[in-house]
């Protein structure tokens, strides 16, 4: 089955940028039928998406981050990748790599966030 | 955007009581293109990722007990636990996959009493 697991520095400085890989085992980033998401979780805190991906491009933010992320597929190594630039100790958090994956019944479609990565914790400190 | 708020942060029901948490969308998220709200139930234990318990609001996946139940529509929603075990103390969110920029309930979290 898939599998995501996610690959970065644990700490970064205040005001550089934080860059995340995930690479995917198990199957194919480009079969279609799948969104590939960042999501984070800060300390003892709730969950917040960050972004998602399609394997043709296709890419939506979260609003309040989206002037710092960038988000990325690249097919051939079958891995996306995650960037949030001028990082703060408020981007402190454990981040999540997720598959999205729709299926369909009689037409009708739903999504749901499965696998998740093991999560990696990301440190912004001096 | 769409906001998805959950009430209450936190509550503490007795073993075999029932559990009843509220998650209220800014918009709706009912397609009426064919009329399902695109809400989904995840539990959270601790160390763990979520687990997706319901989507379409009401559709509980497989495995997934039946003391779990989920209702509501267009922008109110509930999940119900009805008979709390020990087992189901965890962290517990709505997320909402309506709009292509997804968003979740800041999480209400589950006790025994």
């Amino acid at each position: 089955q898939v599998q995501l697991q996610e690959s970065g520095p644990g700490l970064v400085k205040p005001s550089q940028t934080l860059s995340l890989t995930c690479i995917v085992s198990g199957g194919s980033i480009s079969s279609g039928g799948s969104y590939w998401s960042w999501i984070r979780q800060p300390p003892g805190k709730g969950l917040e998406w960050i972004a998602y991906i399609y394997y043709s491009g296709s890419t939506s933010y979260n609003p309040s981050l989206k002037s710092r992320v960038t988000i990325s597929v690249d097919t051939s190594k079958n891995q996306f990748s995650l960037e949030l630039s001028s990082v703060t100790a408020a981007d402190t958090a454990v981040y999540y790599c997720v598959r999205e994956e729709w299926s369909c019944a009689n037409g009708v479609c739903s999504g749901q966030f499965d696998p998740w990565g093991q999560g990696t914790l990301v440190t912004v400190s001096s | 955007d769409i906001v998805m708020t959950q009430s209450p942060d936190s509550l503490a029901v007795s073993l075999g009581e029932r559990a009843t948490i509220n998650c209220k969308s800014s918009q709706s998220v009912l397609l009426s293109s064919n009329n399902k709200n695109y809400l989904s139930w995840y539990q959270q234990k601790p160390g763990q990722p979520p687990k997706l318990l319901i989507h379409w609001a009401s559709t509980r996946e497989s495995g997934v007990p039946d003391r779990f139940s989920g209702s509501g529509s267009g922008t109110d929603f509930t999940l119900t636990i009805s008979s709390l075990q020990a087992e189901d103390v965890a962290v517990y969110y709505c997320q909402q996959y309506a709009s292509t920029a997804r968003s979740f309930g800041q999480g209400t979290k589950v006790e025994i009493k």
